[in-house]
C-alpha cells in the first residue's frame, strides 16, 4: 500500500512570496489533514477535510493560508504572502476516520522562508 | 481543551539500558492516546495507541506504554535502548483532533 506522498520535499522562497504544497492521501481515506510543525514543537493542526469538505480549519491563519481538497482526494495547501515566521515542516496525513483511528503521515515539506 | 505535556525535551541513555520517555495529558473526554516517532527529514511514525480495554499498549520495536487514569499519563518505555532508537518521540491525545507534546528527543550513547 502506498503511503502518503507530498511534493516538493524542500521549498525555500522570499518573504511576500507565494507557495503552494501538494499532498495525496492514502487511497480510500476520507479524511485529511495538514500540520505545521515548527522547529522544536509538535506538529499543529491547520486543517481537517472529511472527503472534500472542511470540518476543522479554526488554527488556520486565514488571511494568508488556504486550502482545498476539490475531488475528495489530493490536497493543496498554499500560502500567500509568506513571512518568516512561516518558515516551518508542512506535513500531510490521512486516515479512513477521525478520533481513534491512527493517522498516516508523509514525509513533510520543509519550507525556508528568507 | 486537551493538551499534552511531555517531560524533558532531551533525554540520553545508554546503548542497553531502560528508555523512559514521560507522558501527561489533560483531556475532557476518555482519550486515545499515541506515540509516534519521527526520524530526521521524515514524517511522523506510529510507536503504538490506547483506545480502549487494555491498559497496557505493546507498539513497534520493543516499545510499550501504560495507561494510568488516575496519573493521567501515557509513559513510553523500552527495556533496552539500541542506537537505532535514536529520534525525536511525540505523545499525543485525540478526541477528534489530535494534539501533540512538544516533543522528546532521545538520544543513545554508545
Amino acid at each position: 500500500e502506498a503511503g502518503v506522498a507530498q511534493s516538493p520535499r524542500y521549498k525555500i522562497i522570499e518573504k511576500r512570496q507565494s507557495v503552494a504544497f501538494w499532498c495525496n492521501p492514502i487511497s480510500g481515506h476520507a479524511t485529511l489533514y495538514w500540520y505545521q510543525q515548527i522547529l522544536g514543537q509538535g506538529p499543529k493542526l491547520l486543517i481537517q477535510f472529511q472527503n472534500n469538505g472542511v470540518v476543522d480549519d479554526s488554527q488556520l491563519p486565514k488571511d494568508r493560508f488556504s486550502a482545498e481538497r476539490l475531488k475528495g482526494v489530493d490536497s493543496t495547501l498554499k500560502i500567500q504572502p509568506a513571512k518568516l515566521e512561516d518558515s516551518a515542516v508542512y506535513l500531510c496525513a490521512s486516515n479512513h476516520l477521525a478520533g481513534s483511528d491512527t493517522q498516516y503521515f508523509g514525509p513533510g515539506t520543509r519550507l525556508t522562508v528568507l | 481543551a486537551q493538551s499534552v505535556t511531555q517531560l524533558g525535551s532531551h533525554v540520553s541513555v545508554s546503548e542497553g539500558a531502560l528508555v523512559l520517555l514521560r507522558c501527561n495529558y489533560s483531556s475532557s473526554v476518555p482519550p486515545y492516546l499515541f506515540w509516534y516517532v519521527q526520524y530526521p527529514n521524515q514524517g511522523l511514525q506510529l510507536l503504538l495507541k490506547y483506545t480502549t480495554g487494555a491498559t497496557l499498549v505493546k507498539g513497534i520495536n520493543g516499545f510499550e506504554a501504560e495507561f494510568k487514569k488516575s496519573e493521567t499519563s501515557f509513559h513510553l518505555t523500552k527495556p533496552s535502548a539500541h542506537m537505532s532508537d535514536a529520534a525525536e518521540y511525540f505523545c499525543a491525545v485525540s478526541d477528534l483532533r489530535l494534539t501533540f507534546g512538544t516533543g522528546t528527543r532521545l538520544t543513545i550513547i554508545p
